[in-house]
C-alpha cells in the first residue's frame, strides 16, 4: 500500500518569513495531492491539490510542486503570517476510490 | 455553503458497549467516508462507500466495525465491543466524485471510551 512520509514534524518561522513542508510517496499510481490544514480541535479542509499532470500550482501565498520521477511533493508557504500556525498535512490518493494516505503531519507555528 | 454534519460531538461510552456514530454528508455527494485521528497522530482513512456498499476498507476496519446508510441522507459509522484504544477523533467525509477530488470533512466525533 502507500506510504507517506512528511517532513518536518514541526516548524517555526518568524513571521513574514517562507516555510516549506516536504512529502514523498511510494505508490507511483497516486495521481492526486491535497494538502490539509488542521486548526486545533478543528476539522481538516483542503488548502491546495495537484494532479500528477501537473509539475507546479499556486494560489496566493500557497504553492505546491511535485515531482513525479522522485515520487516528492511540498507545500510553499510565503509571507507566513500568525493565522497560518497550525498542523498541515499532505496526503496521496489512487485509484477511483480516493483510498486516502495521510502523512505524519507538520505543526507550524508563525511566530509574531 | 454546503457542509458534512456529525453526531455526536462528544460520546463518552463504557468499554465494551456498541456506539453508532452519525454523519450526513453532502446531499449531492456520492462517495462517502470514515476517517480516525487519534490525539496527536495523523488522520487514518477507516472505509469508502459508494452505491451501498464499502467500496474499500482499511486494516483497521476489522470485524468491530460497520458502515450503513440506512436512509437517503444519514451514514453511520458502529463500533461494537468499543475498546480503549478506539478513543479517538472520527471524521465523516464526502466526495462528489471519487478519486482526485476535494473530500469535504465533517467538524468530527470524539469518541472517549472508558
Amino acid at each position: 500500500g502507500e506510504n507517506v512520509e512528511q517532513h518536518p514534524s514541526t516548524l517555526s518561522v518568524q513571521e513574514g518569513d517562507s516555510a516549506v513542508i516536504k512529502c514523498t510517496y511510494s505508490d507511483s499510481a497516486s495521481n492526486y495531492f491535497p494538502w490539509y490544514k488542521q486548526e486545533l480541535g478543528k476539522r481538516p479542509q483542503l488548502i491546495i491539490d495537484i494532479r500528477s499532470n501537473v509539475g507546479e500550482k499556486k494560489d496566493q501565498r500557497i504553492a505546491v510542486t511535485l515531482n513525479k520521477t522522485a515520487k516528492h511533493f511540498s507545500l510553499h508557504i510565503t509571507e507566513t503570517q500568525p493565522e497560518d500556525s497550525a498542523v498541515y498535512f499532505c496526503a496521496a490518493i489512487s485509484g477511483g476510490y480516493q483510498k486516502v494516505t495521510f502523512g505524519t503531519g507538520t505543526k507550524l507555528q508563525v511566530i509574531p | 455553503e454546503p457542509e458534512v454534519t456529525q453526531t455526536p460531538s462528544h460520546q463518552v461510552t463504557q468499554m465494551g458497549q456498541e456506539v453508532i456514530l452519525r454523519c450526513v454528508p453532502i446531499s449531492n455527494h456520492l462517495y462517502f467516508y470514515w476517517y480516525r485521528q487519534i490525539l496527536g497522530q495523523k488522520v487514518e482513512f477507516l472505509v469508502s462507500f459508494y452505491n451501498n456498499e464499502i467500496s474499500e476498507k482499511s486494516e483497521i476496519f476489522d470485524d468491530q466495525f460497520s458502515v450503513e446508510r440506512p436512509d437517503g441522507s444519514n451514514f453511520t459509522l458502529k463500533i461494537r465491543s468499543t475498546k480503549l484504544e478506539d478513543s479517538a477523533m472520527y471524521f465523516c467525509a464526502s466526495t462528489w466524485t471519487g478519486g482526485n477530488t476535494e473530500a469535504f470533512f465533517g467538524q468530527g466525533t470524539r469518541l472517549t471510551v472508558v
